[in-house]
């Protein structure tokens, strides 16, 4: 397997821009998760699905951000409209069942909101 | 929920041994995980701890007390390559399983 893929790699948008990130999980794993990665806030955990059903997105930041998952291979999370301060690095991960600790990271999307 | 404290930043010498640690709050428990991260790269999973005690692989451990709320990760034999941030994490069924990450540990390896 080709492990997660994300894509784009990097992003530049203008503010008030729509941003659609999308990431392809592993073949055969059932939770996915979409993380932000800032200097000053660390990992955060965005939204979690399990078996393509969104479980928590509490941790999503405002109205602006959405994310789907229409089938098990596919995922996007989508910013509109971005801002500034929406820059940021966008992992995908995957895992292969709800028990276990180890996720699979994509090599990130880095968003620059110009 | 859920919340992990990590020191924010360790400095070693090469061959030397540094522990990592971290205390963790959660409502439900599967077990506690560690990831490295380099500069400009993906997180990537390096060990996992479900049960009390010590996880060896290779020059990395990581301990695991249950009782304490409290792991942490031994890194020996130091090497400059090991120069990264260091991150834990806890997974719990009581938030529908989601996976939460510490604040990470920039560790600094000088020759």
């Amino acid at each position: 397997d080709a492990g997660v893929i994300q894509s784009p790699r990097h992003e530049v948008t203008e503010m008030g821009q729509e941003v659609t990130l999308r990431c392809k999980p592993i073949s055969g794993h059932n939770s996915l998760f979409w993380y932000r990665q800032t200097m000053m806030r660390g990992l955060e955990l965005l939204i979690y699905f399990n078996n393509n059903v969104p479980i928590d997105d509490s941790g999503m930041p405002e109205d602006r951000f959405s994310a789907k998952m229409p089938n098990a291979s596919f995922s996007t999370l989508k910013i509109q409209p971005s801002e500034p301060r929406d820059s940021a690095v966008y992992f995908c991960a995957s895992s292969p069942r709800t028990g276990n600790t180890e996720a699979f990271f994509g090599q990130g999307t880095r968003l620059t909101v110009v | 929920g859920q919340s992990l404290e990590q020191p924010s930043e360790v400095t070693a010498v090469e061959g030397a041994i540094v522990q990592i640690n971290c205390t963790y709050q959660t409502s439900g428990f599967y077990g506690l995980s560690w990831y490295q991260q380099h500069d400009g790269g993906a997180p990537t999973f390096l060990s996992y701890n479900g049960l009390d005690g010590l996880e060896e692989t290779g020059r990395f451990s990581s301990f695991l007390s249950r009782s304490d709320s409290y792991g942490y990760l031994l890194l020996q034999e130091l090497q400059m390559k090991d120069s990264a941030s260091y991150f834990c994490a806890v997974r719990g069924p009581n938030q529908g399983g989601k996976l939460i990450f510490g604040q990470g540990t920039e560790l600094s390896v000088k020759p």
